[in-house]
């Protein structure tokens, strides 16, 4: 199975920061990684897929790069709306595996 | 657009079987994986497996031989039977539809999520 890792596993920030989650790869997965925001008693929401390819309807202050191993997640000003956990996921190959959560706090 | 929504007992009996179902509306469920996905109370996401209108299916190998899957296109339905649960069995269950394009695959969209608890 690939294992993926996200860092940090929580972060505290302010409304308009830049905020940055990581994902790792145990292998190589080219470009097959995806990102979802899930709300709290929600279903999780598709933001990112292909790395880097912004879903419709989701807001442009998001933005998603990073190839093989390496991937990252930037919300560019936070805003009171993203305060969620957000999860990457890989679609290399079965089974499907997410990294264990980034909770975005409010500080 | 399409919508998905899943449905079953919310509570199982330990050694039990349970079952779930996956409506499809405002789309077809025709030539796409079905995925199924948990999440414990408080933890992560876990891909369960999925099944293709054609009958193509993959598990994860952490449930072993307890999943069984299937799909009903008249009925624009996926199902899912988990045998042999247990209290690490419950969860909110979600499915959700893989979309597949050259550019990569992903799951979108997903059901509102079921829970269920495991428990005599």
């Amino acid at each position: 199975d690939i294992q993926m890792t996200q860092s940090p596993s929580s972060l505290s920030a302010s409304v308009g920061d830049r905020v940055t989650i990581t994902c790792r790869a145990s292998q190589n997965i080219s470009s097959y990684l995806n990102w979802y925001q899930q709300k709290a008693g929600k279903a999780p929401n598709l933001l990112i897929y292909a790395a880097s390819s912004l879903q419709s309807g989701v807001p442009s202050r998001f933005s998603g790069s990073g190839s093989g191993t390496d991937f990252t997640l930037t919300i560019s000003s936070l805003q009171p709306e993203d305060f969620a956990t957000y999860y990457c996921q890989q679609s290399y190959s079965t089974p499907r595996t997410f990294g264990q959560g980034t909770e975005v706090e409010f500080k | 657009q399409v919508q998905l929504q899943e449905s079953g007992p919310g509570l199982v009996k330990p050694s039990e079987t349970l079952s779930l179902t996956c409506t499809v509306s405002g789309g077809s469920i025709s030539n796409y994986y079905w995925s199924w996905i948990r999440q414990p109370a408080g933890k992560g996401l876990e891909w369960i497996g999925r099944i293709h209108t054609s009958g193509s299916a993959n598990n994860n190998p952490s449930l072993k031989s307890r999943l069984t899957m299937s799909v009903d296109t008249s009925k624009n339905q996926s199902s899912l039977k988990l045998t042999s649960v247990t209290a690490a069995d419950t969860a909110v269950y979600y499915c959700a539809r893989e979309v597949d394009r050259g550019s990569g695959r992903w799951f979108d969209p997903w059901g509102q999520g079921t829970l269920v608890t495991v428990s005599s």
